[in-house]
């Protein structure tokens, strides 16, 4: 069975100011990792994935994530936040093999304060 | 791309009542899946269709539960004999299978249940 876990369920932070939300996982197989974005009202958006090679992922707005398998976590990090960005963020993993059934850690509510 | 739609965006019933969801997926996603979101949490999986098929269902979704996606187009979620632990969001999902590792899935925004 595959766990995730998001170490902070809260993260405020000033406008322009970089961030980093926190994820570890844990899978006895090989599985792909996720981040995805909720918005308030609308539904998850898939801010960015990560299946192989390199361990450095970029995705839309301006984020990026680093896989690091040996530590096994997979954190998301922004260089510059935008108060557009106050959501709400889950990382989540599938095993490879067969259909994308999601796990997903609880989330992090990012706040960004002007 | 008209996105994945869910319907109804809000509903309450009473401890008891039969409730029906309905998900219309993105034209021609040939997967269709169905997600739980209770307060605080993240989204737990519930079952899955490729076209017309179910495939898999969780242990979540208990005898009350039932899903269907008769045409492999819409799909519908009932949940029998409402109990309050079934308030929820309920989520669905589709994608169209490009490959290995290729799948992208797109979310509906949910239907928000409450049980009185």
């Amino acid at each position: 069975a595959q766990s995730v876990t998001q170490l902070d369920s809260q993260v405020p932070v000033f406008e322009e100011a970089p961030v980093e939300l926190r994820c570890n996982y844990s899978s006895s197989v090989s599985v792909y990792l996720f981040w995805y974005v909720q918005y308030p009202n609308q539904g998850l958006q898939l801010l960015l994935k990560y299946l192989s090679g390199s361990t450095l992922v970029k995705g839309i707005n301006g984020f990026e994530a680093e896989f690091n398998k040996s530590q096994t976590s997979f954190h998301l990090r922004k260089p510059s936040v935008h108060i557009s960005d106050t959501a709400e963020y889950f990382c989540a993993v599938s095993v490879i093999q067969g259909a994308q059934k999601l796990v997903f850690g609880q989330g992090t509510r990012l706040t960004i304060n002007p | 791309d008209t996105g994945v739609s869910q319907d109804p965006r809000h509903k309450i019933t009473k401890r008891g009542q039969n409730v029906t969801f309905r998900c219309d997926p993105i034209s021609e996603h040939n997967r269709l899946y169905w997600y739980r979101q209770t307060l605080g949490q993240g989204p737990e999986f519930l079952t899955y269709f490729q076209n017309e098929a179910q495939l898999e269902k969780s242990r979540l979704l208990s005898d009350r539960f039932s899903a269907e996606r008769p045409k492999g187009s819409f799909s519908t979620l009932e949940i029998q004999r409402t109990e309050q632990g079934d308030s929820a969001m309920y989520l669905c999902a589709s994608s169209s299978l490009a490959g290995r590792g290729d799948e992208k899935l797109f979310f509906g925004s949910g239907t928000q249940l409450s049980v009185l």
